[in-house]
């Protein structure tokens, strides 16, 4: 079984539309991120979560916010979906371990398309 | 404002080449560099490095920082047409998170 699983994996959707996405991990990873990903521009950061109570706004928030329901789950909303928003994303995790360092762990990511 | 640039952005070779990927960096307080080969999906893991000089191998890929000078390399000797993707380099600093660059595409034609 995967350690970060993002739902759906696929989703079209209409401009003015409320749509979530959902990632869960079961590394036990404090650290939760979103990203974006566009052609030729990387991965941009959305949102991210050092913990239950701590959420912190990326490069590209506007437009997003989050939802971190327990440790394990980190939800990305889109209020209003616009076709710009159109991008795949994903969910990543990361955790200190004694002060060492860590590299991010993704998901599968979400392709969206909003019409 | 931390940034993150890799070239080439596109590279077409042949099987057997030897291709080298490089990657700069402007950030505060870097804490290390990462490098990630992204197929169809998910980025997946390939290097961290956090020290100049010491070279990072995993089979015929091998990666090496230079923190004076602010830049990555990834060699690939060898290609194989299973290392067509893109490749992403990313830096995390200090109580900041991961700076991603736009990744550099690579086709290995057989």
């Amino acid at each position: 079984d995967a350690d970060v699983t993002q739902t759906p994996r696929n989703r079209i959707t209409k401009t003015g539309k409320r749509i979530m996405l959902e990632c869960s991990q079961t590394k036990g990873h404090d650290r939760m991120y979103w990203y974006r990903q566009d052609p030729g521009l990387g991965l941009r950061l959305i949102y991210y979560s050092f913990d239950v109570k701590d959420i912190n706004k990326g490069e590209i928030s506007d437009g997003y916010s989050v939802s971190r329901q327990a440790q394990a789950k980190f939800s990305l909303s889109l209020e209003s979906a616009i076709p710009n928003q159109t991008a795949l994303y994903f969910c990543a995790t990361s955790d200190l371990d004694g002060g060492s360092y860590n590299e991010q762990f993704f998901g599968p990511g979400t392709r969206l398309t909003v019409l | 404002e931390d940034k993150v640039v890799q070239s080439p952005l596109s590279l077409v070779v042949h099987e057997g080449d030897t291709v080298t990927l490089n990657c700069s960096y402007e950030v505060t307080n870097f804490r290390s560099l990462l490098w990630y080969k992204q197929e169809k999906k998910a980025p997946t893991f390939l290097f961290m490095l956090t020290s100049s000089g010491i070279e990072k191998k995993s089979g015929r890929l091998s990666s090496i920082l230079d923190k004076k000078e602010l830049f990555s390399i990834l060699n690939i000797t060898a290609t194989q047409t299973g290392d067509s993707a893109v490749y992403l380099c990313a830096v995390e600093a200090y109580g900041q998170n991961f700076v991603f660059g736009p990744g550099t595409r690579l086709s290995v034609l057989p």
